[in-house]
């Protein structure tokens, strides 16, 4: 398992477009977690999946935000009619129920959204 | 977030101990965690705490917890430029709270 995969790892749109970014979690977690992240901050929580029961969303992912986790595996996040102030990086995470919360959580990358 | 505080900058000369200090609101966090971000990297966790302990030694880390002031350090002995990156705070309910992180930078 190469870790939680994030796609694209950048994407510059123009305002107005909508945006889906994938999340491929380590196989083995049933809990999937997407993070925003802006510069010289920490990360903001978003939503997070336990298997594809989507179980919690911040009042910050208004109605342009959706995510999905249809089969219990990867996750989307779509943004329609993205605005400026979407500028971020998007960070998926994953974590086992099972391991336990001492083992924190595994971090993608990110996505890097540039709104123009 | 607002529930946890960093100081946001801290400078050391390699071979000098690093101290990132943090504070939190919610008492009932069972679990602190810091965790590591390099440029362009996503979020590597570098250790963990229980709430029922107030130090934890992991090699060059050391991890001390003050509950009743709700204060949470981390310490790197013998910070090597390497070292130098973001380090955030973090603490779990039920989704995880991250501080808006401490730019170490090391100094040769």
């Amino acid at each position: 398992d190469t870790g939680v995969s994030q796609d694209p790892r950048h994407k510059i749109t123009k305002r107005g477009q909508n945006v889906t970014f994938r999340c491929d979690p380590i196989s083995e977690h049933n809990r999937l977690y997407w993070y925003r992240q802006t510069l010289g901050q920490g990360p903001e929580f978003l939503t997070y999946f336990q298997n594809e029961a989507q179980l919690e969303k911040s009042r910050l992912l208004s109605d342009r935000f959706s995510a999905e986790r249809p089969k219990g595996s990867f996750s989307t996040l779509e943004i329609q009619r993205t605005e400026q102030g979407d500028s971020a990086m998007y960070l998926c995470a994953s974590s086992s129920s099972i391991q336990g919360a001492s083992y924190g959580y595994t971090f993608g990358s990110g996505t890097r959204l540039t709104v123009v | 977030g607002e529930d946890v505080e960093q100081s946001l900058f801290l400078s050391v000369r390699e071979g000098d101990s690093s101290v990132i200090n943090c504070t939190y609101t919610d008492s009932s966090s069972t679990y602190l965690y810091w965790y590591k971000q390099e440029p362009g990297a996503g979020l590597q966790l570098l250790t963990y705490i229980f709430s029922n302990m107030d130090m934890k030694q992991d090699q060059r880390l050391t991890v001390l917890l003050n509950k009743k002031d709700k204060h949470l350090s981390l310490r790197i002995a013998d910070t090597q430029t390497g070292d130098s990156a973001i380090y955030f705070c973090a603490v779990n309910n039920n989704d995880m709270r991250f501080g808006a992180g401490t730019r170490l930078t090391v100094k040769p």
